[in-house]
């Protein structure tokens, strides 16, 4: 598509419950990134893929976070026994390649809020 | 490590004045720098970017930037500010390792006034 898509754009949930987020990158893209933006703060990271292998995922909190990637394309963010304090803007950016100097075009997130 | 500091978290300016929100950075070699806008309730976008060459910069939306590695910096300017350029501005460089980890700190809220 022409830019990066993810769905849902909003999502409600309680706590305890099981989330899954999903990113449509740019096709022809071979690196995605997840990012978690809470209200006030920058963007952090917390994984990069580069085609389906998670290259680096050194920003995920914690083992109730977990990314997948099969088939090189679309991602899928998916949070286990949400907690209230994973409430945030849920960004995805993919890029054309590995290198530093690549732009990252981001998507308009999905917002998550746990009850 | 690379890291950059955002030393104002709001920069105020009226319509039709020059604007400049200030980024400094610390890196060890040659540094790829990036600013990011986010404009309220979307995504970031790319403004533009120094990877090596001319130290003056221009990006998108009559932005540009000029890297000075004897200041370690790379501040956003615009001659002419809109208000339509109020957001949030990002400066960031990617992590040493090869790939684009984009660390963003809490970034500086643009305000410009009619």
């Amino acid at each position: 598509g022409a830019g990066v898509s993810q769905t849902p754009s909003n999502k409600v949930t309680e706590k305890g419950k099981y989330v899954e987020l999903r990113c449509d990158p740019i096709s022809g893209h071979t690196a995605l990134y997840w990012y978690r933006q809470s209200l006030g703060q920058g963007p952090e990271f917390l994984i990069y893929f580069q085609g389906t292998g998670a290259a680096d995922d050194s920003g995920l909190p914690n083992d109730r976070f977990f990314a997948v990637r099969p088939e090189g394309s679309v991602s899928t963010l998916k949070i286990q026994r949400t907690e209230r304090g994973d409430s945030a803007v849920y960004l995805c950016a993919s890029g054309s390649g590995p290198s530093g100097a690549n732009v990252l075009t981001f998507g308009a997130g999905s917002r998550l809020t746990v009850l | 490590a690379q890291s950059v500091a955002q030393p104002e978290d709001q920069v105020n300016v009226a319509e039709g004045n020059p604007l400049t929100v200030k980024c400094t950075y610390s890196v060890s070699g040659n540094p790829y720098l990036f600013w990011y806008v986010q404009y309220p309730n979307r995504g970031l976008q790319f403004l533009l970017k120094y990877i090596t060459g001319d130290n003056l910069v221009k990006g998108s939306y009559g932005f540009e930037a000029e890297f000075n590695k004897s200041q370690t910096s790379f501040h956003l300017k615009k001659p002419s500010a809109l208000v339509s350029d109020s957001a949030l501005y990002f400066c960031a460089p990617p992590t040493n390792t090869g790939f684009q980890k984009l660390v963003f700190g809490t970034g500086t809220r643009l305000l410009v006034s009619p």
